[in-house]
């Protein structure tokens, strides 16, 4: 088992450029999560999903999409990335009926220039 | 808004010691849960904790989830350098949208 992937592991962007993070799970999580991870401002949420077809919104999701086609894949989608976007980005998925524990990713180191 | 704040934010000490992490909160959590994150990699879980009072030991960290639910601890007994990382602690309201702790970083030196 994989667990939870995320490509690439580094990115550079320049303003204005679009780009997709990739997250894919083998452990038949429903539940699946985008986290942003900033120095002394912990993790913190940007969308969620609880199953295929069905996403919300997390703690800060302006500037991100996401959709849900599959229960394995949770792409996370910058339109036209900004400096305040440069942050290491987390994927992570949990499993239903517990108590909330979370498996992350590997996460992707982004830069936005 | 930062519900859960973790003290201390750097901790260094030599190998052997032993130390305690906090967790405090104002708000109560269906259950805490402590994470151990090495540079470079994501978080790995540790512990959940969902009783007030609870404690569980793994090897040589205890976890401490407190009366009210609402603050934790992590005590490590007898450090070794295989420890050092950054511990997280995340409260989960129900099911979903667990709030992370802005972390402790540990350097445990040989």
């Amino acid at each position: 088992n994989a667990g939870v992937t995320q490509t690439p592991k580094f990115q550079v962007l320049k303003t204005g450029q679009s780009m997709t993070l990739q997250c894919a799970q083998d452990m038949n999580h429903e539940y699946m999560s985008w986290y942003r991870q900033d120095p002394g401002m912990g993790l913190r949420l940007i969308h969620y999903s609880v199953g295929a077809g069905i996403t919300d919104q997390g703690e800060v999701p302006n500037g991100y999409n996401v959709s849900r086609s599959t229960t394995e894949d949770f792409p996370l989608r910058l339109l036209s990335a900004a400096p305040s976007q440069t942050s290491v980005y987390f994927c992570a998925t949990q499993p239903t009926g517990g108590p909330g524990e979370q498996y992350f990713g590997p996460g992707t180191r982004l830069t936005v220039t | 808004t930062q519900l859960l704040e973790q003290s201390p934010q750097f901790l260094s000490i030599q190998e052997g010691e032993n130390l305690t992490v906090y967790c405090n909160s104002s708000s109560v959590f269906s259950s805490l849960q402590w994470y151990r994150q090495e540079p470079g990699e994501g978080p790995v879980l540790l512990v959940t904790v969902v009783t007030g009072g609870e404690v569980k030991k793994l090897k040589r960290l205890t976890f401490q989830f407190g009366d009210a639910r609402k603050d934790s601890s992590l005590h490590i007994t007898a450090a070794q350098p295989g420890d050092t990382g950054l511990y997280l602690c995340a409260g989960a309201k129900g099911f979903q949208k667990l709030v992370f702790g802005t972390g402790t970083r540990l350097l445990v030196s040989p």
